[in-house]
């Protein structure tokens, strides 16, 4: 079975700074693209980061700077480092597999930052 | 960025209707258009990429059609299970973007 699993969310502070991962299975892993998409509460979808299979890397001007997407084929997982985090980061953040259209996604890792 | 815009942003409907939800990007697309389910607590679902080939495993009830600049997603016949908020996204040009969303709601 295809799967994509999130983890390392959480509760952090204005400025601070978390590493998410996703654990893909079900496909290899290092022939496909990959996204981080995030969604505030109670608002729409935002794509945020990709990364190709060959390790070229892509972020919305949102992010740029703070955040940097990373892969590691021989554990199958992505990443994406969250620095200088600010109130506006407080979503749901999905990876997903990425042909341009995002066919997998994961149930996603909740960060909220608050003081 | 491309900017993608969706109409409604809500729409009140019964079991049975037909259902049209129309997304507009600010430059042509050509086909690189997909379209997206979400239902709330849960990840999006992919429901039709290339504008309108249907992912595998999604009723046939649900289609899309257009290139450009202008398309439109049709559920034929409104089921239950269809109330939910769909989402355009267009992939033509890297800095993916999303319509801002249209809640299809039980009349």
């Amino acid at each position: 079975e295809v799967q994509l699993l999130e983890s390392g969310g959480g509760l952090v502070q204005p400025g601070g700074s978390l590493r998410l991962s996703c654990a893909a299975s079900g496909f290899t892993f290092s022939n496909y693209a990959m996204s981080w998409v995030r969604q505030a509460p109670g608002k729409g979808l935002e794509w945020v980061s990709g990364i190709s299979s060959i390790g070229g890397t892509y972020h919305a001007d949102s992010v740029k700077g703070r955040f940097t997407i990373s892969r590691d084929n021989s554990k199958s997982t992505l990443y994406l480092q969250v620095d200088s985090l600010r109130a506006e980061d407080t979503a749901v953040y999905y990876c997903a597999k990425d042909g341009g259209y995002m066919d997998v996604w994961g149930k996603g890792t909740t960060v909220t930052v608050s003081s | 960025d491309i900017q993608m815009t969706q109409s409604p942003s809500t729409l009140s409907a019964s079991v049975g209707d037909r259902v049209t939800i129309t997304c507009r990007a600010s430059q042509s697309l050509s086909s690189w258009l997909a379209w997206y389910q979400q239902k709330p607590g849960k990840a999006p679902k992919l429901l039709i990429y290339k504008a309108s080939s249907l992912e595998s495993g999604v009723p046939a009830r649900f289609s899309g059609s257009g290139s450009g600049t202008e398309f439109t997603l049709t559920i034929s016949s409104l089921q239950p299970d269809d109330f939910a908020t769909y989402y355009c996204q267009q992939y033509n040009s890297y800095g993916w973007t999303f319509g801002q969303g249209t809640k299809v709601e039980i009349k």
